[in-house]
């Protein structure tokens, strides 16, 4: 059966601290990688999606994926309380839907 | 653009009623997808549709049913709601061309079965 592992968490960083995120996936045949991000009684938000190995940056927030470890994370640089909220790791093959981590809570402190 | 609609925003059943959550997009997206959310569970898919026309199975599909009613809208079907069915319920949409499987969620539909 296809996994995607996270952290439930919760995560604490003071705030201005990096945020580290992390997900596995057991399927080496993954091809594509998604970050979303979903406040307390609000729907997913997609915030960033990878598909080569190494890093992708998109302002604060920084993507990486490592297939050969099967491992993918995010990078919250300077957090802030505006991110707290729970990170959803998905991961997709080609014919299959996304298949989602149960996702990891952070909380920004101020 | 609206994006993923969905109706009703909340539910509240009887045990044995039905109800179809309702689900339409205005992306012009090929593929959708309904989704159910628990507490320390994660999302979990029960159907999806990939293209109009075509729907599949997820993970969890006992107990709905869908239909893939045009393009834009894919209602889902609780035929005898059971209190294990007391959820948020997401759809989303997604492109098939460009990069693959960006999907899209609505607002949720939270639903309570007594």
């Amino acid at each position: 059966q296809k996994e995607v592992e996270q952290n439930s968490g919760p995560l604490s960083v003071p705030e201005g601290a990096i945020a580290s995120l992390n997900c596995t996936y057991s399927d080496r045949g993954s091809q594509s990688f998604f970050w979303y991000r979903q406040y307390s009684g609000k729907s997913p938000e997609l915030i960033m999606f990878i598909y080569s190995n190494g890093d992708k940056e998109d302002g604060r927030f920084t993507a990486q994926l490592n297939k050969a470890s099967q491992y993918v994370s995010l990078l919250i640089r300077d957090s802030q309380p505006s991110d707290s909220a729970t990170y959803l790791c998905a991961v997709h093959q080609a014919g299959t839907a996304l298949i989602f981590g149960k996702g990891t809570t952070l909380s920004v402190s101020s | 653009n609206a994006g993923v609609t969905q109706t009703p925003k909340f539910q509240v059943l009887k045990t044995g009623q039905s109800m179809t959550l309702q689900c339409a997009q205005d992306m012009n997206h090929n593929s959708m997808y309904w989704y159910r959310q628990d507490p320390g569970m994660g999302l979990r898919l029960i159907y999806y549709s990939a293209s109009e026309g075509t729907t599949d199975k997820g993970e969890v599909p006992n107990g709905y049913n869908v239909s893939r009613l045009n393009k834009r809208e894919f209602s889902l079907r609780l035929e005898s709601a059971a209190p294990s069915q007391t959820s948020v319920y997401f759809c989303a949409s997604s492109s098939t061309s460009g990069p693959a499987y960006e999907q899209y969620f609505g607002p949720g539909t939270r639903l309570t079965v007594t």
